[in-house]
């Protein structure tokens, strides 16, 4: 157990639709990252906050949002869905702003019919 | 810009040692490895930074060239849990971190 937490596990839902999930990192970590991962595919980075502020920007489509609260936990938004965006999606955190261990959370499969 | 880990899959019997290769054509400021398991998170193995030491717990080690950009993933005497997918992950500038596409790791008795 890594210490961070995703929900919900899995989210089945129709193009067109929007979609939220939800990531709490690890006590005392600040920074939380989003990664994407299709089948066969590897991990893509979405984007980074760092104490509530957003640090880095990845393959992060425009129908795709983030934030982090105050409580440090955070929210990906997905709207428009497609088709292609069924997949599993990370969340990580780690202590410091770039150069650390990311603690990974067990991730929300997305399935969009 | 991604880096380029090869094999992109290799399959061992027990005992047997592996290198993973990573490399980019970036100059790099550290060099991270994770090991991810089918339908589980990616667990951190280590990180190599620039100017730093060959790193290493129990029978998996890994380098650091910073002339030549690569860092290779050495296993040894691998075990039936070493089977996984492997990324390894690069920092350059002031870039987060890009995983590359991995390399299936198969460890069969």
């Amino acid at each position: 157990d890594s210490g961070v937490t995703q929900t919900p596990k899995h989210l089945i839902t129709a193009t067109g639709q929007r979609v939220t999930l939800r990531c709490s990192p690890r006590s005392g970590d600040l920074s939380v990252y989003w990664y994407q991962q299709s089948l066969d595919q590897g991990l893509q980075f979405l984007i980074q906050y760092y104490n509530g502020e957003e640090r880095a920007k990845g393959n992060i489509l425009e129908r795709f949002s983030a934030q982090q609260f105050p409580d440090l936990h955070s929210e990906l938004n997905l709207s428009s869905l497609e088709l292609g965006d069924s997949a599993l999606y990370f969340c990580a955190s780690s202590a410091a702003r770039r150069i650390d261990e990311q603690f990974f959370g067990p991730g929300t499969r997305l399935t969009v019919l | 810009q991604q880096p380029v880990q090869s094999p992109q899959a290799v399959i061992l019997r027990e005992g047997e040692d592996a290198v993973i290769n990573c490399s980019s054509s970036k100059a790099l400021y550290s060099v991270h490895w994770y090991r991810q398991k089918h339908g589980e998170a990616p667990i951190f193995l280590m990180i190599l930074l620039k100017g730093g030491e060959q790193k290493g717990h129990d029978k998996i080690s890994a380098s650091f060239n910073e002339k030549k950009q690569q860092s290779s993933l050495y296993l040894t005497a691998s075990q039936l849990s070493y089977s996984g997918t492997y990324f390894c992950g690069t920092v350059s500038g002031n870039t987060p971190l890009v995983f590359g596409k991995g390399t299936r790791l198969s460890v069969i008795a």
